[in-house]
């Protein structure tokens, strides 16, 4: 089983939809997880970091953590163009941090 | 401004040849990190190093080597024996190692 497993995609969302991105993680004692979005050809760039189970929200974007049930997700309302992107999950594992495989998310106009 | 500077943005590297990736931040941040990404993969790390003078293998070392001589900097040194070094080179930083990572804009290096 991989540490942080993503679904690959493409996940492919009208504009105005919700797009809903998942993550799950192998550490049940893992505290830490993030959100980072990369746009092709780019660097990451942290959207959102959450540390406790529930909901988090900031503008468009809720974290959603479980740590139950091992699962982070990514809630993206309202879906533009411009958030067409890699969306790459991250789990603080045994004190290191690991990345999902990223999903790959197209917003068709 | 604060931040991570990497240089430089593309590298081409002939066969046999050492090259060395430069990555700066002003963030004062203590750990530093390198990743390796191709073409549609996710990050895998190459090393880190959580202070001054100390640093780690991640997962894929071999064929790389990095020094942590200054708060700063932790340049990566592509050697000849990593034999398909084509890749995206990201460096990051966070302020301890449990910490957001924040990273630079990429080294695209290319083997001639």
């Amino acid at each position: 089983q991989k540490e942080v497993e993503q679904n690959s995609g493409p996940l492919s969302v009208p504009e105005g939809a919700i797009a809903s991105l998942n993550c799950t993680y192998s550490d049940r004692g893992s505290q830490s997880f993030f959100w980072y979005r990369q746009y092709s050809g780019k660097s990451p760039e942290l959207i959102m970091s959450i540390y406790s189970n529930g909901d988090k929200e900031d503008g468009r974007f809720t974290a959603q953590l479980n740590k139950a049930s091992q699962y982070v997700s990514l809630l993206i309302r309202d879906s533009q163009p411009s958030d067409s992107a890699t969306y790459l999950c991250a789990v603080d594992i045994n004190n290191d941090m690991r990345f999902g495989a990223g999903t790959r998310l197209t917003v068709k106009p | 401004d604060g931040g991570i500077t990497q240089s430089p943005k593309y590298l081409f590297r002939k066969e046999g040849q050492n090259v060395t990736l430069s990555c700066e931040q002003n963030l004062n941040h203590d750990a530093m990190y390198w990743y390796r990404q191709d073409p549609g993969q996710g990050l895998r790390l190459i090393y880190y190093s959580q202070i001054v003078n100390d640093f780690q293998k991640g997962d894929i070392a071999e064929g790389y080597s990095v020094s942590r001589e200054k708060k700063e900097s932790f340049p990566l040194t592509v050697t000849s024996a990593q034999k398909n070094p084509t890749a995206f080179y990201l460096c990051a930083s966070s302020s301890t190692a449990q910490e957001t990572q924040y990273f630079g804009p990429g080294t695209r290096l290319l083997v001639l």
